[in-house]
């Protein structure tokens, strides 16, 4: 089946560093995928849609500076939190679409999400 | 702004017992929907996928669709205590090929006692 493999699956860093989480489709290409940030108790929340050879589209209230996104190949997708915060301190989930619903819709398939920790 | 409507419960139903989940959406051009079960700590992972009204059955899982209610259900047959976890709805807008975003609920937390 489709997998999607996320990491690091942890990380805790200073305030003012930046971090970079890679999200990787292992065994299917994918031209989009999305990142999610998930606060404690809370819903998942689509910060953007990473898009393979162009730019990412940001959700409204997110920082495209602050969020860095880069997705140069078929198959990777990077997240690069810059001058974290405490309050960047989220689960943080990539996901990807993989054929495979009817009426030709897609169905997402999650990272196993990165715990972002600043302290 | 399009919403997706859950009880956060907890709902809690003995073991054996059916588990009843509801889900009310705001966009009535929404055509795909979609349940996750999320354990603590864990990314979501997909239960059922339903895109036309009525039910779809899948093991224990039946998925309920009215779209003129603009209501999703899920149905969990013989509950375990493995199926304590948080239930999430999504919905999704059409956005050709792999283009589509899902608009997530912030989940029902249920809990089945053994």
């Amino acid at each position: 089946g489709a997998v999607v493999s996320q990491h690091p699956s942890w990380v805790i860093c200073k305030s003012g560093t930046s971090v970079k989480i890679e999200c990787r489709s292992l065994d299917f290409q994918a031209t989009t995928m999305f990142w999610y940030r998930q606060f404690p108790k809370q819903s998942l929340m689509l910060m953007a849609t990473s898009n393979e050879g162009s730019k990412a589209t940001y959700e409204q209230g997110v920082e495209k500076d602050k969020f860095l996104i880069n997705h140069a190949s078929l198959t990777l997708s990077t997240l690069t939190v810059t001058s974290a915060h405490p309050e960047d301190s989220s689960f943080y989930i990539c996901s990807a679409p993989r054929g495979g619903g009817s009426s030709g819709a897609n169905v997402l398939t999650f990272g196993a999400g990165s715990r972002l920790t600043v302290l | 702004q399009k919403e997706v409507e859950q009880n956060s419960g907890p709902l809690s139903v003995p073991e054996g017992a059916i588990a009843s989940l509801n889900c009310t959406y705001s966009d009535r051009g929404s055509q795909s929907f979609f349940w996750y079960r999320q354990y603590s700590g864990k990314s979501p992972e997909l239960i059922m996928s339903i895109y036309s009204n009525g039910d779809k059955e899948d093991g224990r899982f039946t998925a309920q669709l009215n779209k003129a209610s603009q209501y999703v259900s899920l149905l969990i047959r013989d509950s375990q205590p493995s199926d304590s976890a948080t239930y999430l709805c999504a919905v999704s807008q059409p956005g050709g090929g792999s283009n589509y975003k899902l608009t997530f609920g912030k989940g029902t937390l249920l809990t089945v006692n053994p």
